[in-house]
């Protein structure tokens, strides 16, 4: 059961342009939403994050909005860059005990100049 | 200085045979984990570790078989290795109950 699911599979973007990811997830019980950023033969790494008690979250040019009633999340990308361009995991997990990250698809994303 | 390293990076081997990839973290982390990665880039957990003692084993074939002889490492041994095993395996670590995961470079397994 794939309880995060997450589109597009694949985008490409202008540089300077926006680049949107969407993810939805299914289970109430999560609160804790990441994003991982995965270079090609690297391993995923934490992006950004966030709880559902906040609604947006900005961390330079990357921005999380988080709508907790429509159980869904995105990743907006501003003045995207050819330095960007990745695979990007969006994710949830229930904090404290052991709970496994459920990831969601991965987007490919490719900045032309 | 590498924080979770896993050896080999990549291998090659045939069916049938049994290999084994190893994982090392220095970040004194007490949970470790493998992922497997396929080749439509999915990433879908294996096992997790939580100071040794096993704590999450996601209906594996028993073919994998995780060992952990301390806290700092978490190595995978696969027998009877099967064309469907070929993938990218991801060691990665954190703290207990924390949610951010630190994850290896990956061992790309072909099994040819």
């Amino acid at each position: 059961q794939q309880q995060v699911k997450q589109s597009p599979q694949s985008l490409i973007v202008q540089k300077g342009g926006i680049s949107i990811i969407n993810c939805a997830y299914e289970n109430t019980a999560f609160d804790y939403f990441p994003w991982y950023q995965q270079f090609p033969g690297k391993g995923p790494a934490l992006l950004i994050a966030i709880r559902p008690d906040v609604s947006e979250k900005k961390e330079g040019r990357f921005t999380i909005s988080f709508n907790k009633s429509a159980k869904q999340f995105s990743l907006h990308i501003m003045d995207s860059q050819p330095g960007d361009s990745a695979t990007y995991f969006c994710a949830a997990s229930i904090s404290g005990g052991y709970q496994k990250v459920t990831f969601g698809t991965g987007t490919k994303l490719q900045v032309i100049p | 200085d590498t924080a979770v390293s896993q050896t080999p990076k990549y291998l090659v081997t045939q069916m049938g045979n049994d290999k084994s990839i190893k994982c090392e973290q220095n970040l004194g982390h007490d949970t470790m984990y493998w992922y497997k990665q396929d080749s439509k880039k999915f990433l879908k957990i294996m096992f997790s570790y939580n100071n040794k003692e096993l704590i999450i084993n996601e209906t594996v074939p028993n073919r994998f078989s995780p060992k952990s002889p301390d806290k700092a490492h978490l190595n995978l041994h696969i027998n009877s290795l099967e064309l469907g095993d070929s993938a990218v395996y991801f060691c990665a670590s954190s703290l207990p109950g924390a949610t951010e995961a630190f994850f290896g470079q990956g061992t790309r397994l072909t099994v040819v």
